[in-house]
């Protein structure tokens, strides 16, 4: 157990409609990152959020969206859903940087599927 | 294009047999880590490498940074079954809470 919680772990939706994905990180961490991972790309880096602020972006459409609320958690906001965003999406967090290394904890991921 | 190439795809062995997985790039990681997925669940940290030319040993696994910091491999002796699983290299491109570059994985297959 990573001490990452992700929730829901399975979404099924249409398209066209909006999904929201929530994760708690471990205790204690200010970093969040979103990934993607898809059967043909891998683990796509989406977003990034430090103690409540975005701090780097990847490959994330206009259509995403995320945040990092006060308590640490961050939700990942899908809307106008098309079949090609169905994936896995994870979180993942990290604390404080032991000899400058980032390592990153993973939650369990959410698989959704877009129909 | 990906910044770091895993190779073998697939990899199919039978128990007791030794392998190597190949991470390669053409970019300088400030760090490298090696993750294990197994099927419905999200990556898990196996170790990371910082320094160039950085062995390190976990078990029957034994992981190595490159000298110039951009490829690394992954050796496992005696494979057993439970070694199944999705293996993912990561780089850090900056010290720092910075965003990982994955790999696309070695999927490896242990037969009993």
């Amino acid at each position: 157990d990573s001490g990452v919680t992700q929730t829901p772990k399975h979404l099924i939706t249409a398209t066209g409609q909006r999904v929201t994905l929530r994760c708690s990180p471990r205790s204690g961490d200010l970093s969040v990152y979103w990934y993607q991972q898809s059967l043909d790309q891998g683990l796509q880096f989406l977003i990034q959020y430090y103690n409540g602020e975005e701090r780097a972006k990847g490959n994330i459409l206009e259509r995403f969206s995320a945040q990092q609320f006060p308590d640490l958690h961050s939700e990942l906001n899908l809307s106008s859903l098309e079949l090609g965003d169905s994936a896995l999406y994870f979180c993942a967090s990290s604390g404080p940087l032991r000899g400058g290394i980032n390592e990153q904890f993973f939650g369990p991921g959410t698989r959704l599927t877009v129909l | 294009t990906q910044l770091l190439e895993q190779s073998p795809q697939f990899l199919s062995i039978q128990e007791g047999e030794n392998l190597t997985v190949y991470c390669n790039s053409s970019s300088v990681f400030s760090s490298l880590q090696w993750y294990r997925q197994e099927p419905g669940e999200g990556p898990v940290l196996l170790v990371t490498v910082v320094t160039g030319g950085e062995v390190k040993k976990l078990k029957r696994l034994t992981f190595q940074f490159g000298d110039a910091r951009k490829d690394s491999s992954l050796h496992i002796t005696a494979a057993q079954p439970g070694d199944t699983g999705l293996y993912l290299c990561a780089g850090a491109r900056e010290v720092g809470n910075t965003p990982l570059v994955f790999g696309k994985g070695t999927r490896l297959s242990v037969i009993a």
